[in-house]
């Protein structure tokens, strides 16, 4: 059973602390959104890459956030420094190539920024 | 540029009635549509898409949805809600050789006994 997978689940950080969120698409999938999740905002995406390449990342905040993929296997989200505002669940999602297609959504990682 | 509305931020149902959550779509040609569910803690599952075809799409766990080009509609249905459905319901909007897909705001549902 073929699924997204993200670490960590939780995490609990101080204000201007780094943090770093991985997440391991299913295999074979060539895209991969990065998703934020609020109560006053919704879902937002905030990046997404095809074949590792970066497509559209407007959704983010570009002095602090910054998304990667070191390989087809690992997508990074880091922000650095962290703010209590930056308070959500991420979600990576992967699919195959085009809107049209199903996204997968990983369980998310919570993060909490005091 | 395509958007997504879901009227509805929170539905109250009866366990056993039917359902029917809105959404609304705006977009140029022929839309791609999807249903996602969010349970909590969970990230979102896809319940059903439409591509062309039929109009009344068939998903998982017992749901439909309806593409209405006309009203620029795809309601997402349920004949008997049961108590396992409480969750967030996402309609989302993808666009003809694009690689986004819109998802609109969310409505919550919430089984009462």
């Amino acid at each position: 059973d073929a699924r997204v997978t993200q670490t960590p689940r939780h995490k609990v950080t101080e204000m201007g602390q780094e943090v770093t969120m991985r997440c391991q698409p299913i295999l074979g999938h060539n895209t991969v959104f990065w998703y934020r999740q609020t109560m006053m905002q919704g879902l937002e995406l905030l990046a997404y890459f095809r074949n590792r390449a970066p497509l559209d990342d407007s959704g983010m905040p570009k002095d602090r956030f910054s998304a990667e993929m070191p390989d087809a296997t690992l997508a990074t989200l880091k922000i650095q420094p962290s703010e209590p505002r930056d308070s959500a669940v991420y979600f990576c999602a992967s699919g195959l190539d085009r809107s049209t297609d199903t996204q997968y959504f990983g369980p998310g990682t919570r993060l909490t920024v005091l | 540029a395509q958007s997504v509305t879901q009227p509805d931020i929170h539905i109250t149902v009866s366990e056993g009635a039917s359902l029917e959550l809105r959404c609304n779509y705006s977009y140029g040609a022929t839309p791609y549509l999807f249903w996602y569910v969010q349970s909590p803690g969970q990230g979102l599952q896809l319940l059903l898409k439409y591509f062309s075809g039929d109009t009344l799409v068939q998903g998982i766990k017992g749901f439909e949805a309806e593409f209405k080009r006309s009203q620029s509609s795809f309601n997402l249905r349920k004949p008997s809600v049961h108590w396992s459905d409480a969750a967030e319901y996402f309609c989302a909007v993808g666009a003809t050789g694009g690689f986004k897909t819109i998802f609109g705001a969310g409505t919550r549902l919430f089984v009462k006994a």
